[in-house]
Parts: C-alpha cells; sequence; structure tokens
C-alpha cells in the first residue's frame, strides 16, 4: 500500500515571495509522483510529474519539483509567486504499470496575498 | 485535449432520493474514477472503472453504486440520498498506463437536503 502526506495544509504567503509544498510519500514499490491543482470552483488539473531519469521536473508556469528517494519526498516550489497561483495543490502517487489508482494527498491550500 | 464532462454542476437533492451523477469522457480512457473531496478529508475515491462493465470498490463505497455500460460513461449512483452525502463530487479519467495521470472534469457540488 502507498500514501501521501502534505504536511502543511494552509500556506499563506505574499506575492513575489518564494513558496515551497511539503509532500512525503511511503510505498514499498517505485512510484509515479504527482503534483495537481485545483482553482476555486473547478476540478484538478496535472500541473507536473515525475516518471523516471532526472529528479527535477518543471511545469509551464514555474513551479518546479525533486524527487528525492532517499527522504521519500516530492516538494513543490516556486521562487516568486503571483496572486493567480492562489489554489489547492495535491500531491498524488501510483505504482507503475497499469490500472493503478492514484492515492492523494489531503491537499494544501495556497493563498497568495498582495 | 482530453475532455471529462460532468453533467450537473450544481445538484440540490432531498433526502432518500435516488442520483445519478453522471460522467462522459472522450478520449477512448479505459479507467475512469469517482472521487468525493471534502474540506480537510481531501479526495477520497468511491469506486473506479478499468473498463467496461468492470468496477472496484475505492475507500468509501456505503451508500454509492456505480455503471459503466459504455465506454465512454461512468455513472455513480446515491441508492438514497442523506445528507452526509453533501459534498464535491469528481470524476476522473485515464489511459491504462498509470504514467499519464488523470484527467479531471469540473465537478458536481451536491447538496442534499
Amino acid at each position: 500500500a502507498q500514501s501521501v502526506t502534505q504536511l502543511d495544509s494552509q500556506v499563506p504567503v505574499f506575492e513575489e515571495a518564494p513558496v515551497e509544498l511539503r509532500c512525503n510519500y511511503s510505498s514499498s514499490v517505485s512510484v509515479y509522483l504527482f503534483w495537481y491543482v485545483q482553482y476555486p470552483n473547478q476540478g484538478l488539473q496535472l500541473l507536473l510529474k515525475y516518471l523516471s531519469g532526472s529528479t527535477l521536473v518543471e511545469s509551464i508556469n514555474g513551479f518546479e519539483a525533486e524527487f528525492n528517494k532517499s527522504q521519500t519526498s516530492f516538494h513543490l516550489r516556486k521562487p516568486s509567486v503571483h496572486i493567480s497561483d492562489t489554489a489547492e495543490y495535491f500531491c498524488a502517487v501510483s505504482r507503475g504499470g497499469s490500472n493503478y489508482k492514484l492515492t492523494f494527498g489531503k491537499g494544501t491550500l495556497l493563498t497568495v496575498n498582495p | 485535449d482530453v475532455k471529462v464532462t460532468q453533467s450537473s454542476r450544481y445538484l440540490v437533492k432531498r433526502t432518500g432520493e435516488k442520483v445519478f451523477l453522471e460522467c462522459v469522457q472522450d478520449m477512448d480512457h479505459e479507467n475512469m474514477f469517482w472521487y468525493r473531496q471534502d474540506p480537510g478529508l481531501g479526495l477520497r475515491l468511491i469506486y473506479f472503472s478499468y473498463d467496461v462493465k468492470m468496477k472496484e470498490k475505492g475507500d468509501i463505497p456505503e451508500g454509492y453504486s456505480v455503471s459503466r455500460e459504455k465506454k465512454e460513461r461512468f455513472s455513480l449512483i446515491l441508492e438514497s440520498a442523506s445528507t452526509n452525502q453533501t459534498s464535491m463530487y469528481l470524476c476522473a479519467s485515464r489511459q491504462t498506463v498509470a504514467l499519464y495521470g488523470y484527467t479531471f472534469g469540473s465537478g458536481t457540488r451536491l447538496t442534499v437536503v
């Protein structure tokens, strides 16, 4: 079985400040890791994913996440946030292969204040 | 773009009613999922389906059933709605291989009164 822990339920920051949203997972096998974003009153959108290879993955809107196998972590970072980044962020893990479902963390609400 | 369409954005139903939530995807995905989302609890898996006519219970199936008669449609059924089923319901789909991640619908906010 696998599990995901998002260490902060809420993260308030000021605009243009850096931010880190923390995610730890547990699994006895190799996994794929995902970050999803949910803007108010919308469904979840895939932000970025780690499958294999380079441990640093980037999204098109400036977020990045680093896979750390020894720490079993997949923290999400952005060097300078915008008001429009205000959203809830979910970390998720899945076994590789076919027909395995995602296990989600409980989410981190990022609030960017002016 | 893959589209996952949930038939209703907001729904208000009475206690005891039988409720149908519909989800349709247009990219021939084999896997489909129903989650409910509640504040502080994150996403909890209700049911999922690997393929047509196949279904498996998730973490909280009690009070729910599902139907998948066609590949593109996955219906969630509340047999007798109760107030504790007031929630946001999210449908998702995916190709068989896990590396693709899910595509989510916009959600249905169900209120049971």
